[in-house]
């Protein structure tokens, strides 16, 4: 079925450091979702993307909609400790039986070292 | 508190058990779903029920069979637990929309189900 492919898988970094990773698809995406999941917990929303370019922001958080609508990518800055979790990439295809279905990359797991 | 719960938190039965797990959202959305997230952290969606009604059923065993009594809950019963369905269920809820900025799916906190 239908993959995202999520980079890297994971990631040691200092504390203070940027982070970048990404999500490609081989198919147009109307929709693309970040998510954060921290252990024993859900996924939880961080940056919700609907149109193709679009650059959105939350915090030291960055995601952008690529303009083939088959990628995004989600910079966090400054990385702090409470960054630590798994990071999750979903998209979303418009209507048909798709509708509200969402397919996930594999995940990029975050550490941060103080 | 405004949340999508869960129950149980963790579950550990012996294989070709019978089992549910519950959910229910009071976020007053429409739209609910059961996701299976493996050993590998990968997520799956399972089912989606859209004002109780079957929207999305991807390729899942006829074991798992998802039950909608309301808006507000869904659960899901499981025949004759395997090994392989080992995991974390993640339920979610979302509200339903024409627009593009429609509510985004919020999810539980998840069920650990462990077979032996």
């Amino acid at each position: 079925g239908q993959q995202l492919n999520q980079s890297p898988q994971s990631m040691f970094i200092q504390e203070g450091e940027d982070v970048s990773m990404n999500c490609t698809s081989s198919s147009i995406f109307n929709t693309w979702l970040w998510y954060k999941q921290d252990p024993g917990e859900g996924p939880v929303l961080l940056i919700a993307l609907y149109k193709a370019g679009e650059l959105t922001s939350n915090g030291r958080l960055t995601a952008q909609f690529g303009i083939t609508r088959k990628d995004s990518f989600l910079n966090i800055s400054a990385s702090i400790p409470s960054d630590v979790g798994i990071y999750f990439c979903a998209g979303r295809k418009a209507g048909g039986t798709s509708y509200g279905k969402l397919t996930f990359g594999q995940g990029t797991i975050l550490t941060v070292h103080p | 508190d405004t949340a999508v719960s869960q129950t149980p938190k963790y579950l550990v039965t012996q294989m070709g058990n019978d089992k549910s797990i519950k959910c229910e959202q009071n976020l007053g959305h429409d739209t609910m779903y059961w996701y299976k997230q493996d050993s590998k952290k990968f997520l799956k969606i399972m089912f989606s029920y859209n004002n109780k009604e079957l929207i999305i059923n991807e390729t899942v065993p006829n074991r798992f069979s998802p039950k909608s009594p309301d808006k507000a809950h869904l659960n899901l019963h499981i025949n004759s637990l395997e090994l392989g369905d080992s995991a974390v269920y993640f339920c979610a809820s979302s509200q339903s929309g024409l627009a593009a900025t429609y509510n985004e799916q919020f999810f539980g906190p998840g069920t650990r189900l462990t077979v032996l």
